[in-house]
């Protein structure tokens, strides 16, 4: 119950295209769901987040969609760039517990 | 300095040797996390500190050690690693423990090799 289930696993996709990169959860008591992107050599930076009682997130090309019902959550990149190629994460916490439980990671590939 | 320090980058020891990671975090955050990155598997939380207290063991064995002596800093004490301890271990600091409001900001990490 406390896993988060990410695929796929590496994406390879031309400059210009939607990667779409999905996640599903199985605890309800999960109230928060952030994205983190992943450069070689850096740690996962903070990319955007989204709470259950919203659809949709967008910050810029980023775009988060949540559906309550099937547990699920996906990033869409729009007109995605090479400089978009890294390794992104997904997870999910609540207020109660501190613990973000993370997904196993995409490794994204734009190419030019 | 801003952000999440850690030191040293990389580290290569043998089995017997002691050796400490340090994360120092200049964002005024109360809490401080210790995670271990391993190739394909989801990050694995080991520590985490809320105002230099230890909140959370997540079952870590014993050769890993960690140490808060102010909200800024965290250290990780390492003694008699075993290869399978090879990874990227990062630090981690939020203003506090719990969820939306509370975003974890990563260093860079440490590379561990154990020989």
């Amino acid at each position: 119950q406390q896993q988060v289930k990410q695929s796929p696993q590496s994406l390879i996709v031309q400059k210009g295209g939607i990667p779409i990169i999905n996640c599903a959860y199985e605890n309800t008591a999960f109230d928060y769901f952030p994205w983190y992107q992943q450069f070689p050599g850096k740690g996962p930076a903070l990319l955007i987040a989204i709470r259950p009682d919203v659809s949709e997130k967008k910050e810029g090309r980023f775009t988060i969609s949540f559906n309550k019902s099937a547990k699920q959550f996906s990033l869409h990149i729009m007109d995605s760039q090479p400089g978009d190629s890294a390794t992104y994460f997904c997870a999910a916490g609540s207020g109660s517990n501190y613990q973000l439980i993370w997904g196993a990671g995409t490794k994204l590939i734009i190419k030019p | 300095e801003t952000g999440v320090t850690q030191t040293p980058r990389h580290l290569v020891m043998g089995m017997t040797n002691k050796k400490s990671l340090k994360c120092e975090q200049h964002l005024g955050h109360n809490a401080m996390y210790w995670y271990k990155q391993s190739a394909k598997k989801p990050l694995e939380l080991m520590f985490v500190y809320n105002f230099k207290e230890q909140t959370e063991n997540n079952s870590v064995p014993s050769r890993f050690s960690p140490e808060c002596p102010n909200s800024s800093h965290l250290f990780l004490h390492l003694h008699t690693l075993q290869p399978e301890d090879s990874a990227l271990y990062l630090c981690a600091s939020s203003p506090s423990i719990g969820g939306w409001a509370q975003p974890q900001h990563f260093g860079d990490g440490t590379r561990l090799s154990i020989l």
